[in-house]
């Protein structure tokens, strides 16, 4: 059972690129998060989505865009990246209908844009 | 959601007992008290949950006090690799959960 992958697990990329980290679960799970985490801070949510054909925003929306086509996959995208979107990326999921509803978590994405 | 409040920094001897605090004096009546650990530079992993009763699983037991305005989080027998920073969260069980993690308490479990 594979959970949660994302990919790359590390990039580096020119400010002003376009850029999508994929998420893929394999639990079924209905929803799915992004989360950034910048150098010893907590993690900040940035999107989510409820079920598929769904998307919300989070704490840290700007510059950022999902979609969920599917139940399995929740790509995120910086259409054009800036510096400070220099992060590690999670991907979680979540079964909102299971009796602890807890996330699991992907491996991140390092993300360092020059 | 409930914010919550942690120590920084917590020590702990290998084989000893880990209790780390959690404040949530603000916490409402159908929010939860859960607690995720992150090890190094891994995703957040889930320990465990719970609303107002004392709960126990195989990784750890929590202790949510009768107001349920704190809680702690008890790691029995605490190894090496229990060195991990701690985050107490609280929140609604129902729907999408949009986690508002703090900075948690970092656990360095000491041999």
């Amino acid at each position: 059972i594979a959970g949660i992958t994302q990919a790359p697990t590390s990039q580096i990329l020119a400010a002003g690129r376009r850029m999508t980290l994929r998420c893929t679960q394999d639990m079924r799970h209905n929803a799915m998060y992004w989360y950034r985490q910048d150098l010893g801070l907590g993690l900040r949510l940035i999107h989510y989505s409820n079920t598929a054909g769904t998307t919300g925003k989070g704490e840290v929306p700007d510059g950022y865009s999902v979609s969920r086509a599917n139940t399995d996959d929740f790509p995120l995208t910086l259409a054009s990246a800036v510096p400070s979107q220099t992060s590690v990326y999670f991907c979680a999921s979540s079964d909102v209908s299971g009796r602890r509803n807890e996330q699991f978590f992907g491996p991140g994405t390092r993300l360092t844009v020059l | 959601d409930a914010k919550t409040t942690q120590p920084p920094s917590m020590d702990c001897a290998e084989g000893r007992a880990a209790n780390l605090p959690c404040n949530h004096s603000t916490i409402s009546g159908n929010e939860y008290v859960y607690w995720y650990r992150q090890i190094h530079s891994q995703g957040p992993q889930y320990i465990i949950h719970g609303l107002k009763n004392n709960e126990t699983n195989e990784m750890a037991s929590l202790i949510i006090t009768e107001d349920r305005k704190s809680s702690t989080l008890i790691l029995p027998h605490a190894t090496l690799r229990d060195t991990a920073v701690y985050y107490c969260i609280v929140h609604k069980i129902q729907g999408a959960q949009k986690l508002v993690f703090g900075q948690g308490t970092r656990l360095t479990i000491n041999p």
